[in-house]
């Protein structure tokens, strides 16, 4: 099953509203990263976050890395119709990344 | 500069066939890994090939094995295929020197259907 658990499966949201995912592990996370999926298309990787703590930002996108390395958010803020997809955050281990089951964004313009 | 390749785009077989599934890896990486994603799904880890080894690998069964060649291609080869191995097959390619920094590039996928 999923090691790492990621919510709201399914967001709607009106253009220009912000959006924000969250991913959760019950362990320590030594990193996490965050891909997009567009529908129809392969994930992309947007990120890897390491430090506890640590605050990233992609214009419009802010990635946070929870203190305890147990969690980590996405947050878009304005979004565009561009936005649209599923959102992946997944943790690395060995050789290994185990990914979460996605939050699926839709934008109505 | 290529990106990650993948083929045949997409692929119909029946229960009990056998399949493979061809990766070239993009430009200068030495890495390739292999992700099951079923519909609606996130990418299930399969196995990652370093020096034409397997070098860690999920809860996939023995039916699914690999290959990794001289120029870093692999191939992902399935037995006696399954209705439920029908899934979406992404490979993607990295650099082992890159350390823990694991930026993967995905390739557009296998689209595998069993009938």
């Amino acid at each position: 099953g999923q090691q790492v658990m990621q919510i709201p499966q399914y967001q709607h949201v009106q253009e220009g509203e912000d959006f924000t995912t969250y991913c959760n592990s019950s362990t320590t996370l030594s990193n996490i990263q965050w891909y997009k999926q567009r529908p129809g298309g392969h994930p992309v990787f947007l990120i890897q976050l390491v430090k506890s703590g640590e605050v990233k930002k992609q214009k419009r996108l802010t990635f946070q890395f929870g203190e305890a390395k147990k969690n980590s958010s996405l947050h878009i803020t304005a979004t565009q119709t561009t936005d649209v997809g599923t959102y992946f955050c997944a943790k690395g281990g060995g050789f290994k990344t185990i990914f979460g089951a996605g939050t699926r964004l839709f934008v109505k313009a | 500069d290529a990106g990650v390749t993948q083929s045949p785009t997409h692929l119909i077989k029946t229960r009990g066939q056998q399949v493979t599934l061809r990766c070239s890896p993009k430009s200068g990486h030495d890495t390739v890994s292999w992700y099951q994603q079923a519909l609606g799904q996130g990418p299930q880890f399969i196995f990652q090939y370093y020096e034409e080894e397997e070098r860690q690998r999920g809860n996939f069964p023995d039916r699914f094995s690999g290959h990794q060649f001289p120029n870093y291609s692999s191939e992902l080869n399935v037995n006696a295929l399954l209705l439920g191995d029908s899934a979406l097959y992404l490979c993607a390619s990295s650099l082992a020197a890159s350390g823990t920094y694991n930026e993967q590039f995905f390739g557009p996928g296998t689209r595998l259907t069993v009938l």
